[in-house]
């Protein structure tokens, strides 16, 4: 079992450029979540969805975009990069039970924007 | 907005002795759960207490809620350079439906030194 695979590790863009970070996981849960890590600031939530064709906004989705065309998958777009989007980004994803929603993470994403 | 908040924000220990953490938050949850997270690393879930219940063990961890207080507290017991780590709690918030906005605080970093 792969669990929460992330891609790419570690990645650096230019301000004003556009990517996509890949989350992919084969445990068939319906949630999955994006999370950003900053110093001082905890994780947080930035969008999620809790079946495929469902997404919603978290605490700061401002500059990203996510869909959810497969159960599997739910990529992080971001379409044109600033400096403040310099963070290390965390995929999440569970079975969804409302009142238990324990979380198993990915690795991590860590994004410089120059 | 940071719902649950850690006390202290780091805590340095031998190995052998106990460490216990605290967590603050500011409105009703379903449940309150604690995650590590090693250096580098995805976040890892420890264990989850429901808000009908008041203390729950799990090998070295005790975690304790208090409802009216808003606080929870979790104790390693016998502590080992091995649990080196940062230690967050996350709330999942009642807000009266299915919520799967889990927020985390900002975590306490424990070192525990051989």
């Amino acid at each position: 079992n792969a669990g929460v695979t992330q891609t790419p590790k570690f990645q650096v863009l230019k301000t004003g450029q556009s990517m996509t970070l890949q989350c992919a996981q084969d445990m068939n849960h319906e949630y999955m979540s994006w999370y950003r890590q900053d110093p001082g600031m905890g994780l947080r939530l930035i969008h999620y969805s809790v079946g495929a064709g469902i997404t919603d906004q978290g605490e700061v989705p401002n500059g990203y975009n996510v869909s959810r065309s497969t159960t599997e998958d739910f990529p992080l777009r971001l379409l044109s990069a600033a400096p403040s989007q310099t963070s290390v980004y965390f995929c999440a994803s569970s079975y969804g039970q409302a009142g238990a929603n324990v979380l198993t993470f990915g690795a991590g994403s860590r994004l410089t924007v120059l | 907005s940071q719902q649950g908040e850690e006390d202290p924000q780091a805590l340095s220990i031998q190995e052998g002795e106990n460490a216990t953490m605290n967590c603050s938050y500011k409105t009703s949850i379903n449940n309150l759960q604690w995650y590590r997270q090693n250096s580098g690393r995805g976040l890892v879930h420890l264990i989850l207490i429901r808000s009908n219940e008041r203390e729950k063990h799990s090998g070295r961890l005790r975690v304790t809620l208090d409802t009216s207080k808003k606080s929870s507290s979790l104790l390693i017991t016998a502590s080992r350079a091995a649990d080196t780590a940062s230690y967050f709690c996350a709330t999942d918030p009642d807000s009266g439906g299915s919520n799967y906005k889990l927020t985390f605080g900002k975590g306490t970093l424990l070192t525990v030194n051989p």
